[in-house]
């Protein structure tokens, strides 16, 4: 098994170019999530999805777009990229059907806008 | 307003001696806490978990204390070893049901000293 995986692991653009970071995941995981990790910030949700078809606003969504057409992928878009919007992007994904669970985390891509 | 805070960015230990990192939450809805490794260029990976109904949970060496009434909780890890050197994140979600939308605190860099 896999896990969860990250395409790129590493990107550079310039402002206003647009992106889509891929994750996905083989462990047949019904929830999956965006998070971004900033310098003395730690983790922050943008979207999540509680299953396919399904998408949902975290707490950092403004400037993002994603979208998960099958349950082992979520793409996380960015339309025209922004300088605020470098950052580390990780993936994750959690099993439902149990009252408390841990999520599952991708290797991150690393992104930077000029 | 950070509702998970580590107010420790770093922390230096002897190899053998016991780590302690803290961690202060805010939200009082919060009823579930977990603890995460990160390596640098790697995604975090889960290491302990407690509910709130809960006041300790032990896991080899690892062990997670949570005092609600002061809405904190540690992590002891002992005996320390030099793989233990890593940032560690604690994490919080509040709710039963649906995705666990996890807030972080900003991390805290152990590192242990041979």
């Amino acid at each position: 098994n896999a896990g969860v995986t990250q395409t790129p692991k590493f990107r550079v653009l310039k402002t206003g170019q647009s992106m889509t970071l891929l994750c996905a995941q083989d462990m047949n995981h019904e929830y999956m999530y965006w998070y971004r990790q900033d310098p003395g910030m730690g983790l922050r949700l943008i979207h999540y999805s509680v299953g396919e078809g399904t998408t949902a606003k975290g707490e950092v969504p403004d400037g993002y777009n994603v979208s998960r057409l099958k349950k082992q992928n979520f793409l996380l878009g960015l339309e025209s990229a922004a300088p605020s919007q470098t950052s580390v992007y990780f993936c994750a994904s959690g099993p439902s059907g149990r009252v408390y669970n841990e999520q599952f985390f991708g290797p991150g891509t690393r992104l930077t806008v000029l | 307003d950070q509702q998970v805070k580590q107010n420790s960015p770093s922390l230096s230990v002897q190899e053998g001696r016991i780590s302690i990192l803290n961690c202060d939450y805010t939200n009082s809805m919060f009823d579930y806490f977990l603890w995460y490794k990160k390596y640098p260029a790697e995604g975090p990976t889960f290491l302990i978990s407690i509910s709130s109904i809960k006041d300790k949970n032990e896991d080899g060496r690892f062990t997670v204390f949570l005092n609600k009434s002061a809405k904190h909780l540690s992590l002891h890890i002992v005996p320390s070893q030099p793989g233990d050197s890593a940032v560690y994140f604690c994490a919080a979600s509040a709710g039963v049901e649906g995705a666990q939308k996890l807030v972080f605190g900003q991390g805290t860099r152990l590192t242990i000293n041979p």
